[in-house]
């Protein structure tokens, strides 16, 4: 069973260029996260999609970041525009519905410069 | 919101150690996570557990709902079990929010 894929898998811009992030979750998984990792800290939930709605998006940073899984399948994670701060690993996780494992992508590391 | 608390941080260890690493969480849940990372690496599921014990070769899992807290436990430890261990909790009551609330995570080393 292929696992969750991410690209791209390293980044490097500027401070205020933007970025999109890839996502493609497991097949026939129909919850959806995408999870932000600052070196030295555990990972913090941005946004939960069940199919194509948005579950949770209270700490997502919405006057830059946006997020859409318009078919219910893969998912983008935009930042615009983007800050030093974010520099982080972006990590995608799925799970087959609500309240079960998740499976964790290998992530995108992402530098501002 | 839940609040996530591992302990030690740290924890350096011969082979063959017994191994315990302890979880407590603020707020009652419907599940506990406890996950691994390894340096440079992504994360991977070990356990979700509700209710008593898990285990899984040679990695225990256990949960007491009432007190609020959880352990791992590595028996017969190897370099290899070498990696960060994470704790999470689901962020809402059960209903839908699941998103993960991850404690700092304990940085495990076994020495041959």
């Amino acid at each position: 069973e292929a696992g969750v894929a991410q690209s791209p898998r390293y980044k490097i811009i500027e401070k205020r260029q933007s970025v999109a992030f890839w996502c493609n979750p497991i097949s026939g998984h129909a919850t959806l996260y995408w999870y932000q990792q600052i070196l030295g800290q555990g990972p913090k939930l941005l946004i939960q999609f069940q199919n194509n709605g948005v579950v949770d998006d209270s700490q997502l940073p919405k006057d830059r970041f946006s997020a859409e899984r318009l078919k219910g399948v893969d998912s983008t994670l935009k930042i615009q525009p983007a800050k030093l701060e974010d520099s982080a690993v972006y990590l995608c996780a799925s799970s087959l519905t609500r309240a079960e494992t998740q499976y964790f992508g290998p992530g995108t590391r992402l530098l501002v410069l | 919101k839940n609040e996530v608390e591992q302990s030690p941080q740290n924890l350096t260890a011969q082979e063959g150690e017994f191994i315990t690493i302890n979880c407590s969480y603020s707020v009652g849940i419907s599940a506990l996570h406890w996950l691994q990372q390894h340096p440079g690496g992504g994360i991977v599921s070990l356990f979700m557990l509700s209710s008593g014990k898990k285990k899984h070769g040679r990695l225990i899992a256990t949960i007491n709902i009432q007190e609020k807290h959880s352990s791992l436990h590595i028996t017969a430890s190897h370099p290899r079990d070498s990696a960060v261990y994470i704790c999470a909790v689901p962020r809402g009551s059960g209903g839908g929010a699941d998103g993960l609330t991850f404690g700092k995570g304990t940085h495990l080393i076994i020495q041959p």
